[in-house]
């Protein structure tokens, strides 16, 4: 069974703070990987994607990939009670010659004032 | 622009009802999916179209058909729907489906069957 796996929280942190949000997955043939965000009674919104080792920056948000431990994470800085959703993590998966997303359970960060 | 646009946003049906969920999209992309998720759960994968051909279903019951008539264009024709099949359905594109697979989701539709 190939999984994505992330704590489901909720994750708190004070505005102003560093969130740090954490993804193991299973499949070591992925190779590309997505952090959506999901607001309540909301869809889905693609905020970050890596394809590499190592980091990617987009503004207050990094995105970490590390292929040998299978582990990607996002680090938001600065957090804002705006950013206080549902943080999905979704990695490809090959199949019928096709690559589709898996997801995790998602991630609730609540950023208090 | 990543817009992809769902309509209706929101749709009550009853159990013997045929109704139509619609996607379209202007980004050029070539794969649209269908998903759902229900309350608390992350997206599940229902079908995939790639060059408006369907190239992948997930053992999806028959009461769900899907098509696409162009490239713009996914429809998900419902009939004979169930309580348990309430849930927000979400349409995605992406520009193929094998290399860049970065999906972009509509805003959904809450379906709800009484």
């Amino acid at each position: 069974q190939k999984e994505v796996e992330q704590n489901s929280g909720p994750l708190s942190v004070p505005e102003g703070a560093i969130a740090s949000l954490n993804c193991t997955y299973s499949d070591r043939g992925s190779q590309s990987f997505f952090w959506y965000r999901q607001y309540s009674g909301k869809s889905p919104e693609l905020i970050m994607f890596i394809y590499s080792n190592g980091d990617k920056e987009d503004g207050r948000f990094t995105a970490q990939l590390n292929k040998a431990s299978q582990y990607v994470s996002l680090l938001i800085r600065d957090s804002q009670p705006s950013d206080s959703a549902t943080y999905l993590c979704a990695v490809n998966r090959a199949q019928s010659g096709y690559s589709t997303l898996t997801f995790g359970k998602g991630t609730m960060l609540l950023v208090s004032p | 622009d990543t817009e992809v646009t769902q309509t209706p946003k929101h749709l009550v049906m009853g159990m013997t009802n045929k109704k139509s969920l619609k996607c379209e999209q202007h980004m050029g992309h070539r794969a649209m999916y269908w998903y759902k998720q229900k309350a608390k759960k992350p997206p599940e994968l229902m079908f995939v179209y790639s060059y408006e051909k369907l190239s992948i279903n997930e053992s999806v019951p028959s009461r769900f058909s899907p098509e696409c008539p162009n490239s713009s264009l996914l429809n998900l024709h419902l009939h004979a729907l169930q309580p348990e099949d309430s849930a927000l359905y979400l349409c995605a594109s992406s520009q193929d489906s094998r290399f860049r697979t970065e999906a972009f989701f509509g805003q959904g539709t809450r379906l709800t069957v009484v």
